[in-house]
This record gives C-alpha cells, sequence and structure tokens, in this order.
C-alpha cells in the first residue's frame, strides 16, 4: 500500500507555545488528508478534512483558530496546535487519500504530542 | 453515516482462528466495509474490505452475511503479533469520505 509519513513522531513542549505536525504521502498525490485525534483507550475521533488547496472542514467541536490546517500541496498537509495547553496531549494521526477509484485512506504512524 | 457495534474484547489463543463480528446493520448500498486494525500507539493499518462477497487476502478473510447488515473478519491463524484493536467502518465507495471509527474490539492474542 501507499506510504504516509508523519514528523515529528513525539513532540513535548511547554504549555502556550505552538506545534507544527507534517504529514506527507510519499509515493501518491493525496488530494484529501484527515486528522484525527486520539486519546489514551479511546478511539480516533476525526478533527478536520482538509483537500489541496482549500480551506479544511472541521468536525463539530474542533477549533478551527486553535487547530490551523494547511493543505498547500498535493503531497503535504500540517496540523498547527496554537497556544497548547496540557488537555491537548493526544495522539495526533494523519490519513490521505487520493480520491481516486476505491476510497482507500492511508494512515501515517502518528505524531504523540505531550504539553507541559 | 452507518453505525457499527463491535462486541469490546476477544481472546483467542495463538495459532487458532481469530473471529472478528461486525454489526452495520443501517449500511447503506454504496457502502463498502472496511476493516482496519491498530497496533498500540500505531497508526490504523488496513486489512480488507467487500461490498458483498467474500473476500480473501495474505492477511485475513472478509465474510458479509447476505443482507450486508454484519461481517466477520477471520485472522486464520492467530499470532501475538495479530494483538491490536479491530474497527470495521462502512466507507462510501468513491471519493475521499471521512471515516467514523467505533470503539472497535480489542483482540488479545495468548501464547
Amino acid at each position: 500500500g501507499a506510504v504516509v509519513s508523519q514528523h515529528p513522531s513525539r513532540v513535548i513542549c511547554k504549555s502556550g507555545t505552538s506545534v507544527k505536525i507534517e504529514c506527507r504521502s510519499l509515493d501518491f498525490q493525496a488530494t484529501t488528508m484527515f486528522w484525527y485525534r486520539q486519546f489514551p483507550k479511546q478511539s480516533l475521533m476525526l478533527m478536520a478534512t482538509s483537500n489541496e488547496g482549500s480551506k479544511a472542514t472541521y468536525e463539530q467541536g474542533v477549533e478551527k483558530d486553535k487547530f490551523l490546517i494547511n493543505h498547500a500541496s498535493l503531497t503535504l498537509s500540517t496540523l498547527t496546535v496554537t497556544s497548547a495547553h496540557p488537555e491537548d496531549s493526544s495522539f495526533y494521526i494523519c490519513s490521505a487519500s487520493s480520491g481516486l477509484g476505491y476510497n482507500e485512506q492511508f494512515f501515517g504512524p502518528g505524531t504523540r504530542l505531550t504539553v507541559l | 453515516d452507518a453505525k457499527t457495534t463491535q462486541p469490546p474484547s476477544m481472546d483467542c489463543a495463538e495459532g487458532r482462528a481469530a473471529n472478528l463480528p461486525c454489526n452495520h446493520s443501517t449500511i447503506s448500498g454504496n457502502e463498502y466495509v472496511y476493516w482496519y486494525r491498530q497496533i498500540h500507539s500505531q497508526g490504523p493499518q488496513y486489512i480488507i474490505h467487500g461490498l458483498k462477497n467474500n473476500e480473501t487476502n495474505e492477511m485475513a478473510s472478509l465474510i458479509i452475511t447476505e443482507d450486508r447488515k454484519s461481517s466477520t473478519l477471520i485472522l486464520p491463524h492467530a499470532t501475538l503479533r495479530d494483538t491490536a484493536v479491530y474497527y470495521c467502518t462502512p466507507i462510501i465507495i468513491q471519493g475521499a469520505q471521512k471515516l467514523v471509527f467505533g470503539q472497535g474490539t480489542r483482540l488479545t492474542i495468548n501464547p
């Protein structure tokens, strides 16, 4: 299957700082990327859907001004957690889809964010 | 979005077949049944998908009932590395559609 990478894999930051997480599709063009958040022992919760070149669509309850998503190219989407607080500590996972043919999403390995 | 129901946990002995059920009684005609699994602290991994016919690949087999209201994922010879949370989710056939994950089944393979 196609490969999706995330960087960094783990980040620790101080409260009030901003953190950027990158999601890259390495061997295909991803017209759509999805960002999920997962708290311990819970399922993945979709945060937003981003299409290349357009604004992201956020799920209900997700603050768009706090979680900035940029999908500037067909292989890269970024999620910026602004003014992070301890409650933002979570496992952030992206997935990518080419949008062609069968709807198959390929997931990144995830980024563990810890806010002190 | 169609909802799914899965048992929260299951145990299986190493080397035996693991059968994971999923109920998706409200699935639409244009939705496939997809199965993913998530090993601890990793991103979900695609396993298999199907529309109405049974499917098999190198990882697993998928049995879908004739009315498509439920399915069973079969890992024929479970190994310790198959310990993970398994999710079934209906997905519309074409285009990039968002996935809605339920709570999944936490499968533990015991030696």
